[in-house]
C-alpha cells in the first residue's frame, strides 16, 4: 500500500501478558519511528530506526519495551508483562532519511488497552 | 521535560472566522517546526512546516508564524471551516520530532 500500515488496529490484553505491535512503513523510507499517545498526553517518542544504524532507544520507558526492524522494513514493538499504564495509542511513522522538513507519514496506530 | 508546549487543550471558533493555535518551545537549536492534524482513529497527518530561518510560511488557508526570540510559533487558519475540526499538534525537530500535547479545534457551523 501507499501508506504506513499498522496492525492490529485495536488490542485488548490482560495485565501481565506480552503483546506485539507491527508496523509496515512506506517502501523506500529508511527512517522509522515509534511514538505513543496516552490519554491527555502528547506524542511520546519511543524508538527510532535509521537504515542499518543502531536504533535510538532513548525513549523506551522501561526494559519491558523492545523493538526490532527486520530487513530495514517491517518493525515490531514488543511489550512484555504489560501494565495498565501501557494503555495508549501506539503510532508508527516513517520518512526518508534527512527529510525532517517534510515530516513523517504516520500510520493509523494501534490502540492498546491493558485490563 | 516537555520541550514543546501547547497550553490550550481546546479551542472553539465560528465558521468563517480565524483560528489561532499557539505553541511554545524551549530549545533554540530546533531547526524545523511542523504542524500536524489528527482526526479520531487516524494517525496525524502533516499540515505545514517552517524552517527556523523564516518567520512565516503560507499555504492556502494555513499560515505558520515563527517568533524565534520568543520561542513561539502559531498556526492561523483563515477562514475556518467545519472540516478543520481536529486535534492539531505542533512539533519541533532535532534528530527527531518533539511533539506538543495538542489543541482540539472545533469549528462551529
Amino acid at each position: 500500500g501507499a501508506g504506513v500500515s499498522q496492525s492490529p488496529s485495536n488490542k485488548v490484553t490482560e495485565k501481565g501478558k506480552d503483546v506485539e505491535l507491527r508496523c509496515d512503513p512506506i517502501s523506500g523510507h529508511t527512517a522509522l519511528y515509534w511514538y505513543r499517545q496516552s490519554l491527555g498526553q502528547g506524542l511520546e517518542f519511543l524508538i527510532y530506526f535509521q537504515g542499518n544504524s543502531a536504533p535510538d532507544k532513548s525513549g523506551l520507558p522501561s526494559d519491558r519495551f523492545s523493538a526490532e526492524r527486520t530487513g530495514g522494513s517491517v518493525s515490531t514493538l514488543t511489550i512484555q508483562r504489560t501494565q495498565q499504564e501501557d494503555s495508549a495509542v501506539y503510532l508508527c511513522a516513517s520518512t526518508y532519511s534527512g527529510a525532517l522538513a517534510y515530516g513523517y507519514t504516520f500510520g493509523s496506530g494501534t490502540r492498546l488497552t491493558v485490563v | 521535560d516537555q520541550q514543546v508546549k501547547q497550553n490550550s487543550p481546546s479551542l472553539s471558533v465560528q465558521e468563517g472566522r480565524i483560528s489561532i493555535l499557539n505553541c511554545d518551545y524551549t530549545n533554540s537549536m530546533f531547526d524545523y517546526f511542523l504542524w500536524y492534524k489528527k482526526y479520531p482513529a487516524e494517525g496525524p497527518t502533516f499540515l505545514i512546516s517552517i524552517s527556523s530561518i523564516k518567520d512565516k510560511n503560507e499555504d492556502g488557508r494555513f499560515t505558520v508564524f515563527l517568533n524565534k526570540s520568543a520561542k513561539h510559533l502559531s498556526l492561523h487558519i483563515v477562514p475556518s471551516q467545519p472540516g478543520d475540526s481536529a486535534v492539531y499538534f505542533c512539533a519541533a525537530s532535532g534528530n527527531q520530532f518533539y511533539f506538543g500535547t495538542g489543541t482540539s479545534l472545533t469549528v462551529i457551523p
